[in-house]
């Protein structure tokens, strides 16, 4: 089956750690984004790919950083300059450099600061 | 910058009756609407789309209606059942642009 694949389900960080969180599909799907989402809130948009090699900060983009070496692959690192990293951090693709298409979620990494 | 709201945090409901999940978004240039569901601990999955060339589409059990006039998005779900509880996200998208997200609606579905 076709889909989009996030690992570790929960992952644990200590202070001043980095961490990297896995998101990879096998869609075919030219677009990846990584949203960051808060108990209770909505999705906020870290980092968006919208082709190999390239890559756009979005509208919370400090302390996180990402690599698009492969179409299939869009790691996102969280940094020991995220202040306030525990969240839900939600990985999703889209078919075209738009989103016309909608876009395809995976099933999220819990990440929490000890 | 472009937003997309909802009227209604939560929208409590009995098994059984239909629920009206609304949305305003803000943008007039959008063209394309999806609704999404999320259960907790789980990422967003697709429910209905409509384009802005229709004011009205159904699925199974779901029908979204889209008022250009009023840049109003609603999702109505018919005979809830508790499986519906979860939080719906309403999203805007903008020709050529990224999809926008609404802050959520949270839906509880009491037996």
């Amino acid at each position: 089956d076709g889909g989009i694949t996030q690992s570790p389900k929960y992952l644990f960080r200590k202070e001043g750690q980095n961490v990297t969180l896995s998101c990879e599909q096998n869609l075919n799907h030219d677009a990846m984004y990584w949203y960051r989402q808060d108990p209770g809130q909505g999705l906020r948009l870290i980092y968006y790919s919208q082709i190999v090699n390239d890559f756009q900060k979005g509208d919370i983009a400090e302390g996180y950083s990402v690599s698009r070496e492969k179409k299939e692959s869009f790691p996102l690192t969280v940094t020991s300059a995220q202040k306030n990293p525990t969240a839900f951090y939600l990985c999703a693709s889209s078919i075209a450099r738009t989103a016309n298409y909608g876009y395809t979620f995976g099933s999220g990494t819990r990440l929490t600061v000890v | 910058g472009e937003s997309v709201g909802l009227h209604l945090p939560t929208l409590s409901v009995q098994e059984g009756d239909n629920s009206i999940i609304n949305c305003a978004y803000s943008n007039s240039a959008s063209d394309y609407f999806i609704w999404y569901k999320q259960e907790s601990g789980k990422g967003p999955q697709f429910i209905i789309d409509i384009r802005s060339n229709m004011d009205k589409r159904q699925g199974q059990r779901v029908t979204v209606l889209l008022n250009k006039t009023v840049k109003h998005l609603s999702l109505q779900i018919a005979a809830t059942q508790p499986g519906d509880s979860a939080v719906y996200f309403c999203a805007e998208i903008p020709p050529l642009q990224k999809l926008v997200f609404g802050t959520g609606t949270r839906l509880l579905v009491s037996p």
